[in-house]
């Protein structure tokens, strides 16, 4: 079956412009996790959903950035007033459920703020 | 503070030998761990974990190995192949956080085959 999807694969933005991140899950999958990969560093975890819900915010680098997902199953990450500190992967992850520990990875969305 | 780390950043074997790549975690909450591999331009595609309950957990060419009392895994690939050549990532969650706490990375291993 399909696996995750993200989009746009690459984005390239005006410092201060907004952006709006995508992630279609793995068809079931009730939980969805967002990471940032930063240059030379390991994944940074930055928030996950159950179903529609995001009990836990406080990962997100700061409040420009926000999440929603909708439906059980697409998800939007939204930067506000980017910053060219925001320049990194995006991934997007799925499971079947919160339970489940193996998360299968969308192929990312590079972003770059000039 | 990196709580998974992964020491070398690149590692190059030769086709048909043995590829060990090591992870060190400092938190000792974490009880579940992970090993990815990542493709340029392609998200990480899970490879094998190991519950802290065990000290090893083998699949096919795959072996990875637990030392908890050093806080200390190891991927083992035998015999290593060119398609193996990418960058592993070792990640590590607590159970009892039940996928809340998502995964903690570390900065990944770039393992090289060369024919």
């Amino acid at each position: 079956g399909a696996g995750v999807s993200q989009s746009p694969s690459n984005k390239v933005t005006e410092k201060g412009k907004d952006v709006e991140l995508r992630c279609d899950p793995i068809s079931g999958h009730t939980a969805l996790y967002w990471y940032r990969q930063s240059l030379g560093q390991g994944l940074e975890f930055l928030i996950y959903f159950q179903g529609n819900s995001a009990p836990d915010k406080s990962g997100l680098p700061s409040d420009r950035f926000s999440a929603e997902r909708t439906g059980g199953s697409v998800s939007t990450l939204t930067i506000q007033r980017t910053q060219q500190e925001d320049s990194a992967v995006y991934l997007c992850a799925s499971s079947l459920t919160l339970l489940s520990y193996e998360q299968y990875f969308g192929p990312g969305t590079r972003l770059t703020v000039t | 503070d990196q709580q998974v780390k992964q020491n070398s950043p690149s590692l190059s074997v030769q086709e048909g030998r043995i590829s060990i790549l090591n992870c060190d975690y400092t938190n000792s909450m974490f009880d579940y761990f992970l090993w990815y591999k990542k493709y340029p331009a392609e998200g990480p595609t899970f490879l094998i974990s190991i519950s802290s309950i065990k000290d090893k957990n083998e699949d096919g060419r795959f072996t990875v190995f637990l030392n908890k009392s050093a806080k200390h895994l190891s991927l083992h690939i035998v015999p290593s192949q060119p398609g193996d050549s990418a960058v592993y990532f070792c990640a590590a969650t607590t159970l009892e956080g039940g996928g809340a706490d998502g995964l903690t990375f570390g900065k990944g291993t770039h393992l090289i085959i060369q024919p």
